[in-house]
Formats: C-alpha cells, sequence, structure tokens
C-alpha cells in the first residue's frame, strides 16, 4: 500500500492566479495522476505524471492550464493556473504501485472567488 | 468506450442492509474496486474483487460479480450511519496505454438513524 499526502488541503483563491497542489507519497510508485471532481460528480482524469518527462493529459485538459511536475518517483505536484471560477473542484492525486490498484490523497478543495 | 455506470442515491435505515449496484463495459477487466468517499475527504480503497470469482466477503461487505451480464454490486449489512458515504465502483483500463481507473459516477448511500 502506499499512503499519500496532499496539500493543500483547501484553498480559496483570487481569479487570475495560480495554485500549486503537492503531492508526496511514502514510498516509490510507478505512476502518479491527477483527477478532478467537480461538485457532486465521479472523477476526471487530467493526466498522468511522467517521471522525468512531460505529462500525458487527457481530453480536454493542456499543460499551460495545468502544469504537471513530477522529479521522482515519490513526487508530484499540480499547477492550476489564471484561475477562473470553473475551477473551483477538488483535485485528487493518485498513485498505483506494481498492480492496478490506486490509492488516493485526501484531495484539495479549491474555491475560486 | 469505458463506461461505468451506477445508480446515484441510496437511502436506508440503520440497521438494515444496503445494496449498490454498478455496470462495467471491459469484460477483460482482472480486478473491479470499491472505493468509499467520506465527506470532505479522498476515496478510500474499500474492497475489490478478481474476475475469476464470483463472490467475496470481508466482513459486513459482500461483493457479487456477474460476468455475463457485466454487473457488479457491494451489499453492506448491518448498514451503520457511518457507512454514509459515496461509493464509487471502478474498473482498469482497457488502453493498456493508459493507466488510470475508470470511475464510475458514484452512488451516495445515505443512512438514516
Amino acid at each position: 500500500s502506499a499512503v499519500i499526502s496532499q496539500k493543500p488541503s483547501r484553498d480559496i483563491c483570487q481569479r487570475g492566479t495560480s495554485l500549486t497542489i503537492q503531492c508526496q507519497v511514502d514510498s516509490q510508485v510507478t505512476m502518479m495522476f491527477w483527477y478532478r471532481q467537480q461538485p457532486g460528480q465521479s472523477l476526471t482524469l487530467i493526466a498522468t505524471a511522467n517521471q522525468g518527462s512531460e505529462a500525458t493529459y487527457e481530453s480536454g485538459f493542456v499543460i499551460d492550464k495545468f502544469p504537471i511536475s513530477r522529479p521522482n518517483l515519490t513526487f508530484s505536484t499540480l499547477t492550476v493556473s489564471n484561475m477562473s471560477p470553473e475551477d473551483s473542484s477538488i483535485y485528487l492525486c493518485s498513485a498505483q504501485t506494481g498492480g492496478t490498484e490506486a490509492f488516493f490523497g485526501q484531495g484539495t478543495r479549491l474555491t475560486v472567488v | 468506450g469505458e463506461d461505468v455506470e451506477q445508480s446515484l442515491f441510496l437511502s436506508v435505515r440503520e440497521g438494515d442492509s444496503s445494496v449498490i449496484n454498478c455496470t462495467y463495459t471491459d469484460s477483460s477487466s482482472t480486478y473491479l474496486y470499491w472505493y468509499k468517499q467520506e465527506p470532505g475527504a479522498g476515496l478510500q480503497l474499500l474492497t475489490y474483487i478478481f474476475s475469476n470469482m464470483d463472490m467475496k466477503q470481508d466482513q459486513r461487505l459482500t461483493v457479487l460479480l456477474n460476468k455475463k451480464d457485466k454487473h457488479l454490486s457491494l451489499r453492506i449489512a448491518d448498514t451503520q450511519t457511518g457507512d454514509s458515504a459515496i461509493y464509487f465502483c471502478a474498473e482498469p483500463p482497457m488502453d493498456t496505454g493508459r493507466r488510470a481507473l475508470t470511475f464510475g459516477s458514484g452512488t451516495r448511500l445515505q443512512v438514516q438513524p
């Protein structure tokens, strides 16, 4: 199993600013992912964070808006850039080890005003 | 494509059994998962079932898998108020180029005292 620490747990931000969310795993993991969960909705995959290379983005998500870093096998960041109220959501970091079982951080609840 | 479907809401009385249903699309899935999300929290892996099994029991939880109908269910016996949460079923990706799980829409379980 893996324990994931995600921070901040919540934030209220002004529109036009950027927020960087950090995700730290207590062990080396093969894959890390970033999801968005809008109010009352399921999880939507934003991107796969690739160690040492550019993230792989899902349709509808672009690097300029959601830059992602993954400098090593235990850490990743997601930045939400030039925020608007439509970006208000819960952002979740997830990690998978050798199998397909996924572990999640506690999430970051973002409100953009 | 992948489409995992769930009913959106279930209300039960404390002490009753809860049954949460899920239909999935990928018949080649090796594992199927149930996750629980409590208010303000990330997702917690509740249980999983391997595709060569029809049933798995873990304390108050029973998972039933009908591969012919691609139907998965989670039964919670003696439901408690602490079981109130959103429950997501999830399956591994069909596309081997993508590793992230596909989640259902989530079923909100409300337990009435």
